[in-house]
């Protein structure tokens, strides 16, 4: 099956500076790849996502990026604020399967004002 | 407002009873998953179903069970046979299918058992 590996496990920055999170992923059929931001006490939210035929994407100060050649995908930040500040999930999912999404183990991001 | 409801936030019960957490979803999803999320770890499968009146197992079922006889409802019954239940439970939805494939999250349950 599925493996994602999420890299680093904690991340402090300082207030507006960028933020790097990265993911290695080990089933080359796996063709979407979203991001999750939880807070504390919460459920995951959707920040944004990618589909297997799309290098890069951006919305605002997020962007993800997709190597499928190396199967690695990351999540930048642009302009940290300290309300970035929670944990960041990766995970990608295997169509030809039966549209599981496979989890990283987490990113705990501290912005420090 | 459309979403995801789960209940109760959260829940203590005894060692060897069995519990039941509750999720509804307003969003006419087909398609609804329980994961399991402990400290430091990611969300692991339980059980996942993509219609109505059928359910596949996770990664993680020994010991859970769920049923979907409505397709807004998804409940997951924690067994007296789960060794381990102590966790937060999140419940997820997607349109299923063909896609587009996002999941969208419940607020969780927090399940304590000692």
């Amino acid at each position: 099956g599925e493996n994602v590996e999420q890299h680093p496990s904690t991340l402090s920055v300082q207030e507006g500076d960028s933020a790097v999170i990265k993911c290695t992923y080990s089933d080359s059929a796996s063709n979407y790849f979203p991001w999750y931001k939880q807070e504390l006490g919460k459920g995951p939210q959707l920040i944004i996502d990618i589909r297997s035929n799309v290098g890069e994407k951006k919305d605002q100060r997020i962007a993800v990026t997709l190597n499928k050649t190396a199967k690695h995908f990351s999540l930048h930040i642009t302009e940290t604020q300290p309300e970035d500040s929670a944990v960041y999930f990766c995970a990608a999912l295997n169509r030809a399967g039966s549209y599981q999404l496979t989890f990283g183990k987490g990113t705990k991001l501290s912005v420090i004002p | 407002d459309g979403g995801i409801t789960q209940s109760p936030k959260y829940l203590f019960r005894k060692e060897g009873q069995n519990v039941t957490l509750s999720c509804e979803q307003n969003l006419n999803h087909d398609a609804m998953y329980w994961y399991r999320q402990d400290p430091g770890q990611g969300l692991r499968l339980i059980y996942y179903s993509q219609i109505v009146n059928d359910f596949q197992k996770g990664d993680i079922a020994e010991g859970y069970s769920v049923s979907r006889e409505k397709k807004e409802s998804f409940p997951l019954t924690v067994t007296s046979a789960q060794k381990n239940p102590t966790a937060f439970y999140l419940c997820a939805s997607s349109i299923g299918g063909q896609g587009p494939y996002e999941q969208y999250f419940g607020p969780g349950t927090r399940l304590t058992v000692t």
